[in-house]
């Protein structure tokens, strides 16, 4: 079983609408987590940090269900730009973070 | 710098050579970190360094690899004797200090290995 998964999607949505995504980690000892996004042959740019009380910014909110294991993004509203890998990372008890697959969205017109 | 330089950018070599990849981190990061992104797929972690401590090598996939960082600044990867498997996106990363809620990474623009 891999450290960190994810459904690689595709998700197709159309503009405006509401998407979620999961992320199931192994390691029941990991404590922090991440949300990357990684547009097409570029590097990856953290979105945002996943705490346990939840994080909102704008359109984009993450959460972390510790009892189940898994952190999940969630975008309201989205635009054209959101089309991108969504990439979710942790500790999972080594020093460097595991990264998952990644998820791609594709929102389209 | 301002970012996270790696080169070469663009790196096209035979099976059976050596080459060496190069990442140069944020000025005052003291964590880097390297990981290796193949076509469609998520990024592997290869080694991590953190100041003087020894560096987390359990990612590196073979013997054929290696990396080192010298005066706690620039990092050089080193791919012996490549394979086609070896074809990737190296990428490396940096952090103020070492990994923790705190602090996040930083990615450099990768270095885009295809070995023929």
């Amino acid at each position: 079983r891999k450290e960190v998964e994810q459904d690689p999607g595709p998700f197709n949505v159309p503009e405006g609408a509401t998407v979620a995504f999961n992320c199931t980690y192994s390691n029941s000892a990991s404590q922090s987590f991440f949300w990357y996004r990684q547009d097409c042959r570029k590097e990856p740019k953290l979105l945002m940090s996943v705490y346990s009380s939840g994080n909102e910014d704008g359109r984009f909110t993450a959460q972390l269900n510790r009892a189940s294991q898994y952190i999940s993004l969630l975008i309201r509203d989205s635009k054209l730009s959101d089309s991108a890998t969504y990439l979710c990372g942790g500790d999972t008890g080594r020093r460097a973070l595991t990264f998952g697959s990644g998820t791609r969205l594709q929102v389209q017109p | 710098g301002a970012g996270v330089s790696q080169s070469p950018s663009n790196k096209v070599t035979e099976k059976g050579k050596d080459v060496e990849l190069r990442c140069d981190p944020i000025s005052g990061h003291t964590a880097l970190y390297w990981y290796r992104q193949s076509l469609g797929q998520g990024l592997e972690f290869l080694i991590y360094f953190q100041g003087n401590s020894a560096p987390d090598k359990s990612g590196l996939p073979s013997d054929r690899f290696s990396a080192e960082r010298t005066g706690g600044s620039v990092s050089t990867l080193t791919i012996q004797r490549t394979q086609q498997e070896d074809s990737a996106v190296y990428l490396c990363a940096s952090s103020p200090t070492g990994f923790s809620g705190a602090n996040v990474l930083t990615f450099g623009a990768g270095s885009r290995l295809t070995v023929l």
